[in-house]
């Protein structure tokens, strides 16, 4: 199983601050098949990333994603107030075919 | 544009089999899309159960493929999952999802959400 390590937990920043995030995969993720989704209460998932920096339809460009391998990155450049939220990644590949990690929590400082 | 809608039971007894739908509109579902289910737990993260494509077949999470059961029935566009011999750790928010396709080459992410169904096991 690949398992994804989300970094940080929580991530205390001010509307208009750049938020990194970080996600990292115990194995080389095929395909570069990395997503990233804004998940905010009570809604389902957003695609927001899909094959590690390829911007999903209708998403902003304050949103990016990079890196490859076992290390990937989502940055929010200018946070908005409707950003704040928790953010997953999500690899395809192995067993099981996807994996999530366990979530950065964008909040409010 | 494809909206999911998910529906069944909110509520199973403990070692009964808890049985979800989810109805495809707007599009259909014999595309060249996988569908897929996810949960997840109450204040927890996201969970993979499995996945079906129109022609039938199936792929399912090792952790759960002894009790998992994912359908499709083409002629009402909708798919649909049973878990069988629930416990209190399957209580979730369960979602239904559909595989990203662009430009006939499947992205292996989810790019359409139904909105989720809490389905809580207890007796």
């Amino acid at each position: 199983e690949i398992v994804l390590t989300q970094s940080p937990g929580t991530l205390s920043l001010s509307p208009g601050e750049r938020a990194t995030l970080s996600c990292r995969a115990s194995q080389s993720v095929s395909g570069n098949y990395l997503a990233w989704y804004q998940q905010k209460p009570g809604q389902a998932p957003r695609l927001l990333i899909y094959g590690a920096s390829s911007r999903a339809t209708g998403i902003p460009d304050r949103f990016s994603g990079s890196g490859s391998g076992t290390d990937f990155t989502l940055t929010i450049s200018r946070l908005e107030p409707e950003d704040f939220a928790v953010f997953y990644c999500q690899q395809y590949g192995g067993s099981p075919l996807f994996t999530f990690g366990p979530g950065t929590k964008v909040d409010i400082k | 544009q494809v909206q999911l809608q998910e529906s069944g039971p909110g509520l199973v007894k403990p070692s009964e089999t808890l049985s979800l739908t989810c109805a495809v509109s707007g599009g259909s579902i014999s595309s060249s899309n996988w569908w897929s289910w996810v949960r997840q737990p109450p204040g927890k993260g996201l969970e993979w159960i499995g996945e079906i494509y129109p022609s039938g077949s199936t792929n399912y999470n090792p952790s759960l493929k002894s009790r998992v059961t994912i359908s499709v029935d083409k002629s009402r566009n909708q798919f649909s999952l049973k878990l069988s011999s629930v416990t209190a750790a399957d209580t979730a928010v369960y979602y239904c999802a559909r595989e990203m396709l662009r430009f006939g080459e499947l992205l292996k992410s989810f790019d359409c959400w139904g909105q989720g169904t809490l389905v809580t096991v207890s007796s």
